[in-house]
């Protein structure tokens, strides 16, 4: 989707190193996630925002932080990379769901970590 | 404990014939439930979507079926064709929540 940037799309570091990915969106949604994606898991909620500086934990929250000081950025951290953090990295946004419908989620193109 | 389960890795099916792709889901609190399709290096893009008041929902070649009661849904492609081969996610919500519970994915490959 073009409204949606991640940036990098490929990152190699080291353990230990801290890492930031930033989502971009320029379709002004409300709702923002990011996922990981990991074989056999499919795609996992790290963390998500339902407004500015407005943000809390999904499934897989360990280790991740997350910031959102604007609508349309939304930077993921991780403090101190793990090997474990080796993944594929998807932002996500929506808006909030209609009565009677659900938020269908729009995907960037991802970002491939690699934790050395 | 994941709660949308994809048992299939992978399916073939040659060019022109139906393909079925399965999903079960544990938790009968889900009321929306939506398939996405991922190609190599792109991200998830949405392909169809079904309310648990409904039991059939159909977009062109693609069809949903829910069947609420055995907590199963399934997506039907027909006829498939070259460009279907992708991954495919199966994911469920509820409709207060804004989140996806998103199932392994299952692989399809169109033969020629």
């Amino acid at each position: 989707d073009a409204g949606i940037t991640q940036s990098p799309r490929h990152k190699v570091t080291e353990t230990g190193t801290p890492v930031t990915l930033r989502c971009h969106q320029t379709e002004n949604h409300r709702y923002m996630y990011w996922y990981r994606q990991d074989p056999g898991h499919g795609l996992r909620l790290i963390h998500y925002s339902y407004g500015v500086k407005d943000t809390d934990k999904g499934e897989v929250s360990d280790g991740y932080s997350v910031s959102r000081s604007k609508t349309e950025d939304f930077l993921l951290t991780l403090e101190s990379a793990t090997s474990s953090q080796t993944s594929v990295y998807f932002c996500a946004i929506s808006d909030p769901p209609l009565a009677g419908s659900t938020d269908t989620q729009y995907f960037g193109p991802g970002t491939r970590l690699t934790v050395l | 404990d994941q709660q949308v389960k994809q048992n299939s890795p992978s399916l073939s099916v040659q060019e022109g014939r139906i393909s079925i792709l399965n999903c079960d889901y544990t938790n009968s609190m889900f009321d929306y439930f939506l398939w996405y399709k991922k190609y190599p290096a792109e991200g998830p893009t949405f392909l169809i979507s079904i309310s648990s008041i409904k039991d059939k929902n159909e977009d062109g070649r693609f069809t949903v079926f829910l069947n609420k009661s055995a907590k199963h849904l399934s997506l039907h492609i027909v006829p498939s064709q070259p460009g279907d081969s992708a991954v495919y996610f199966c994911a469920a919500s509820y409709e207060v929540f804004p989140k996806l519970s998103f199932g392994a994915g299952t692989t399809v490959t169109v033969r020629a």
